[in-house]
């Protein structure tokens, strides 16, 4: 299993460009995630989703948008990128159905926007 | 508001020592309580998971204690090594299907 998986690694954007952060997760996880990681202010949470076809907000939805078409992939979209969204974005997933709770996070993608 | 701190946002600790990390909340009744180990550059990865109904739960030198009424959790590390160095965070939830919050880590720096 290669996990949870996300790309890019590091991106610089411009303010006002737009790009996705794909995550991928190949455990067959019902749960998935987003949060962005800045210093002082630990993980906090972008929007999550519970199943393919179902996402919520979460403490931090603003500038951003994601869908789940499939179990296996949870995109994230920055619509017109600020300097505020400079940060490390975190994508994490977890089984629903046995009740473990043990949730599994990606490598990271750090994000810069000048 | 719902609101997780973990003690102090650095502890340092000499080799072979036990290092205690606490994490409060208020506000919440969460029905599971769990520790993440974050390493510089990297995501966190699971530690342990304690129910609301379990006082105490061990792995190797890890332990973890959870009082509802105080609404605490104590992290210890017995016979710590530098390699334990790391930044700890605790996480909460309610049930399965709820996001888990995050506080915001102590970051553990163990002295040879």
């Amino acid at each position: 299993n290669a996990g949870v998986t996300q790309t890019p690694k590091f991106q610089v954007l411009k303010t006002g460009q737009s790009m996705t952060l794909q995550c991928a997760q190949d455990m067959n996880h019902e749960y998935m995630s987003w949060y962005r990681q800045d210093p002082g202010m630990g993980l906090r949470l972008i929007h999550y989703s519970v199943g393919a076809g179902i996402t919520d907000q979460g403490e931090v939805p603003n500038g951003y948008n994601v869908s789940r078409s499939t179990t296996e992939d949870f995109p994230l979209r920055l619509l017109s990128a600020a300097p505020s969204q400079t940060s490390v974005y975190f994508c994490a997933s977890r089984l629903l159905s046995t009740g473990t709770y043990e949730q599994y996070f990606g490598p990271g993608t750090r994000l810069t926007v000048t | 508001s719902q609101k997780i701190e973990q003690n102090s946002e650095a502890l340092n600790i000499q080799e072979g020592k036990t290092a205690t990390l606490t994490c409060n909340y208020t506000n919440y009744s969460p029905a599971y309580l769990q520790w993440y180990r974050q390493d510089p550059g990297r995501g966190p990865v699971f530690l342990l998971l304690i129910r609301e109904n379990e006082k105490e739960k061990r792995k190797e030198r890890l332990k973890v204690t959870f009082d509802t009424t105080l609404k605490q959790s104590l992290f210890h590390i017995t016979a710590s090594q530098p390699a334990d160095s790391a930044t700890y965070l605790c996480a909460l939830t309610n049930s399965g299907n709820t996001p888990l919050v995050f506080g915001k880590g102590t970051r553990l720096s163990v002295i040879a």
